[in-house]
């Protein structure tokens, strides 16, 4: 157990649909991340939130929202869904804003989305 | 942040050394050089991370060359477990974390 954790572990949903994916991060751990891996591709980089504010912003779609809670906990939003959609959304999170720290990201399990 | 150049696959021999290579010839002064590895659709790991020196923990060990444009990873005893891609990523203090395609490494038996 990394410390991070993102529910639901697997969800299944229909084109044109509105997902929350929701992330934890370690406890102590300020700044929250989100990356997509799509089928046989790397790891892109979409969001980044420290302490309630977004930082960076990567790849991320219009059709995609992300916030950060006042207790730190993030989720990302996701709508009007398409079939390329499907993918593992993976949050990590760190201790300062992208700071050094001896350890890095420290990534949740991830999400497999599945869009039918 | 810097980019970086890993070969795209390797097989290394179970109980042996694997030595993961990486060059990062456009590395500034102040950015760090970070290995992570991912095994099959896990949340990645990291391993590594060194400026200058070279480093050591219970996972692997990390070789920066002097002018610091390469480094290499090794796995002192590469187990089947070891299996997975392995990411070097160089990023500065405030940088986000940016994955390539890494290096595939299977070990076999």
């Amino acid at each position: 157990d990394s410390g991070v954790t993102q529910t639901p572990k697997h969800l299944i949903t229909a084109t044109g649909q509105r997902v929350t994916l929701r992330c934890s991060p370690r406890s102590g751990d300020l700044s929250v991340y989100w990356y997509q891996q799509s089928l046989d591709q790397g790891l892109q980089f979409l969001i980044q939130y420290y302490n309630g504010e977004e930082r960076a912003k990567g790849n991320i779609l219009e059709r995609f929202s992300a916030q950060q809670f006042p207790d730190l906990h993030s989720e990302l939003n996701l709508s009007s869904l398409e079939l390329g959609d499907s993918a593992l959304y993976f949050c990590a999170s760190s201790v300062v804003g992208g700071g050094v720290f001896p350890y890095g990201y420290t990534f949740g399990s991830g999400t497999r989305l599945t869009v039918v | 942040d810097a980019k970086t150049t890993q070969p795209t696959s390797m097989d290394c021999a179970e109980g042996r050394a694997a030595n993961l290579p990486c060059n990062h010839s456009t590395i500034s002064g102040n950015e760090y050089v970070y290995w992570y590895r991912q095994i099959h659709s896990q949340g990645p790991q990291y391993i590594i991370h060194g400026l200058k020196n070279n480093e050591t923990n219970e996972m692997a060990s990390l070789i920066i060359t002097e002018d610091r444009k390469s480094s290499t990873l090794i796995l002192p005893h590469a187990t089947l477990r070891d299996t997975a891609v392995y990411y070097c990523i160089v990023r500065g203090s405030w940088g986000k974390l940016q994955f390539g395609a890494g290096t595939q490494v299977v070990v076999t038996p």
